[in-house]
């Protein structure tokens, strides 16, 4: 049973340019987080989807973007890339209509996303 | 909002001793989860043990043990036995109880050495 996979591992890119990562759930589940973890620091929400659909969203700009198809796969889009955007990104799925028995979160080994 | 705070930065233990991580947070919330999370070199958050707030009873995973008090906001994990495959970073997550996903909310982290 595969878990989330995230591609790609590493990336590299340049000030102002725009980046892409994909992140595909565990199978059977269907609600997708992301979240960034800047060196030395804990995780940081961005944004969840669900039903192809931005269901809540962390502090960050609009520069930030999400898209989930179908399959429940999503991306996460960046534009005009800061430096500071340099960081771990983490993809996290879940099943939506879980019970209080299953609210865990399967975490992907993420992507490191380094802005120069 | 609700916040999460790990008062240590790094922290070390002898092989086969008793560790204990502390953990605070913020809520106004009287039902929500709490979890430890531990990140690997290889980066992939693995949860360790949950709490739900309405259990008394602290949560208990083979050397892993929590110290739950809830008056007091404080979620402390020990382990036990400590061992060399226990090196890694370790977070602390609050979760609301709230209806579908809710995001996770991540202390800044402690590091733990395992001294052999």
């Amino acid at each position: 049973d595969a878990g989330v996979t995230q591609s790609p591992t590493h990336l590299i890119k340049t000030r102002g340019q725009q980046v892409t990562l994909r992140c595909s759930p565990k199978s059977g589940h269907d609600t997708v987080s992301w979240y960034q973890q800047a060196l030395g620091q804990g995780p940081q929400f961005i944004f969840q989807y669900y039903e192809e659909e931005e269901r809540q969203r962390g502090n960050f700009p609009d520069r930030f973007s999400g898209h989930q198809f179908p399959n429940y796969s999503s991306e996460l889009n960046v534009n005009a890339l800061l430096l500071g955007d340099s960081a771990l990104y983490l993809c996290a799925s879940t099943p939506r209509g879980f019970s209080r028995l299953d609210y865990g979160y399967t975490f992907g080994s993420g992507t490191r996303l380094t802005v120069v | 909002a609700q916040t999460v705070t790990q008062s240590q930065p790094e922290m070390s233990v002898q092989e086969a001793e008793t560790v204990t991580l502390s953990c605070t947070y913020d809520t106004s919330e009287s039902d929500y989860y709490l979890f430890w999370y531990k990140q690997p070199p290889s980066r992939q958050m693995i949860l360790v043990i949950r709490q739900e707030a309405y259990k008394q009873q602290n949560a208990t995973e083979n050397r892993f043990s929590v110290n739950f008090q809830k008056a007091a906001k404080s979620f402390s994990l020990k382990i036990s036995d400590s061992q060399l495959g226990d090196a890694a970073m370790y977070f602390c997550a609050y979760r609301s109880r709230g209806e579908g996903a809710q995001k996770l909310v991540f202390g800044q982290g402690t590091r733990l050495t395992i001294n052999p």
